[in-house]
């Protein structure tokens, strides 16, 4: 079936690094965007970027341009994202979700992934 | 960007009665090549990812109850539960797919009165 799996949950110090990853299996990986979103707790959605697993392009959301970097290895039909200079306030869980690389067709993010808790604490 | 707002904040219905989400978007979301708007509707309960409920403002995802629709009017748009079940409380947020960076709503929490 359809799906992507994260990986665990992470706990880092402020001013660290960190990567999550999503391994997609079921479909054709390259046929999809893989877009990352982040929810902190209790608090609504926001959208980080995305890649185009094709050609590997990605946008940014202006908030994270700098900090963050997304990635894929079509090989292992994986997308990683890598948040750096991490803060408090980047305490939240990320999901990752894929999307039609075709527009015409695309019904938005149909799957996501479970979620990976990044908790940034000293 | 395109800034989305839902309304209200959160909304308590009884069970069998109709729930309304609204959601505006600060600029057009249609795609005139094929005539959609795109507009998603995610329903989130807690501890779960976000699931797709409606697409294009008004098609709904395979297996969704047709309890739940959603409609449009210019950049307006609305996620209509006709008749409340338990099983439908949640949070339920919008977010346009028109252009990068992609937007959501702040969310609406259903509650059962």
């Amino acid at each position: 079936q359809v799906q992507l799996v994260q990986s665990g949950a992470e706990v880092k110090m402020p001013g660290a690094s960190v990567k999550v990853s999503c391994k997609a299996s079921g479909y054709t990986f390259t046929d999809y965007y893989i877009h990352w979103v982040r929810q902190a707790p209790g608090q609504g959605l926001e959208w980080m970027g995305r890649i185009n697993t094709y050609t590997g392009g990605t946008d940014y959301a202006q908030k994270f341009q700098g900090r963050v970097t997304v990635t894929r290895d079509t090989s292992i039909s994986t997308s990683y994202v890598e948040l750096r200079r991490l803060r408090s306030d980047d305490t939240a869980v990320y999901y990752c979700a894929r999307d039609l690389l075709n527009f015409q067709s695309s019904k938005s993010m149909d799957v996501w992934g479970q979620g990976t808790t990044v908790t940034v604490s000293s | 960007d395109i800034v989305m707002t839902q309304s209200p904040d959160s909304l308590a219905v009884s069970l069998g009665e109709r729930a309304t989400i609204n959601c505006k978007s600060s600029q057009s979301v249609l795609y005139s090549s094929n005539n959609k708007n795109y507009l998603t509707w995610y329903q989130q309960k807690p501890g779960q990812p976000p699931k797709l409920l409606i697409y294009w403002a008004s098609t709904r995802e395979s297996g969704v109850p047709d309890r739940f629709s959603g409609s449009a009017s210019g950049t307006d748009f609305t996620l209509t539960i006709s008749s409340l079940q338990a099983e439908d409380v949640a949070d339920y947020y919008c977010q346009q797919d028109y252009s990068a960076p992609r937007t959501f709503g702040q969310g609406t929490k259903v509650e059962i009165k």
